[in-house]
């Protein structure tokens, strides 16, 4: 148990589909955050929260919607996907900005 | 931006010793961080430096030189466990930005 839990941990869709993955972290963190991991690459930022405010959104297409309800979870809304989109996106979360982070299992989503 | 340069597999035996350089350019240089991936699972901490010189941890050991933009991961006594991904992340204007990670394969 790391204190970030991620469900689905796998992730089948179409490109038409619509679908919502959900982070919780019980760490009492401040700042949460969406990372894609892609075979081979860099982990790559999606989008950070400091105090439930989106603080950063590195150029994600709009296809990806995140939602920070509040400073235990975390949403990342999923729609008319690409193929390119497969990968593992990671959740994580950390006390403060720049600090250690702790990272959820992951989803490992495939596009159809 | 900034460049993060590790290199893409090791592989070494079961009791060695293996070492894991990481190369930064960046600005804004905060401390850097070396994770660990086993296939299919999250990345767990391993070693934060932010100051310059080593920093021993049982079997793992980090240094670092910022002077230098350079950094290693020293894994000592190798176990079959060990197997795994080294992911290096720097510290820089709020965020850490990680390398593509080193895939290290300990054979018996």
């Amino acid at each position: 148990e790391t204190g970030v839990t991620q469900t689905p941990r796998h992730l089948v869709m179409g490109m038409t589909n619509k679908k919502s993955l959900k982070c919780e972290q019980h760490l009492g963190h401040n700042a949460m955050y969406w990372y894609k991991q892609s075979a081979k690459k860099p982990l790559e930022l999606m989008f950070v929260y400091s105090l439930e405010e989106r603080v950063e959104n590195n150029s994600v297409p709009s296809r990806f919607s995140p939602e920070c309800p509040n400073s235990s979870h975390l949403f990342l809304h999923l729609h008319t996907l690409q193929p390119e989109d497969s990968a593992l996106y990671l959740c994580a979360s950390s006390q403060n900005r720049e600090e250690q982070l702790f990272f959820g299992s992951g989803t490992q989503l495939s596009v159809l | 931006g900034q460049n993060i340069d590790q290199p893409t597999e090791m592989t070494a035996t079961e009791g060695a010793i293996v070492q894991i350089n990481c190369t930064y350019q960046t600005s804004g240089f905060n401390g850097l961080f070396w994770y660990q991936q086993h296939a299919g699972e999250a990345p767990t901490f391993l070693s934060y430096n932010v100051l310059d010189g080593l920093e021993e941890k049982g079997r793992f050991s980090s240094f670092l030189s910022r002077s230098k933009g350079y950094s290693y991961l020293l894994l000592k006594e190798l176990q079959m466990k060990d197997s795994a991904s080294y992911l290096c992340a720097v510290v820089s204007w709020g965020k850490l930005q990680f390398g593509a990670g080193t895939q290290v394969v300990v054979t018996p």
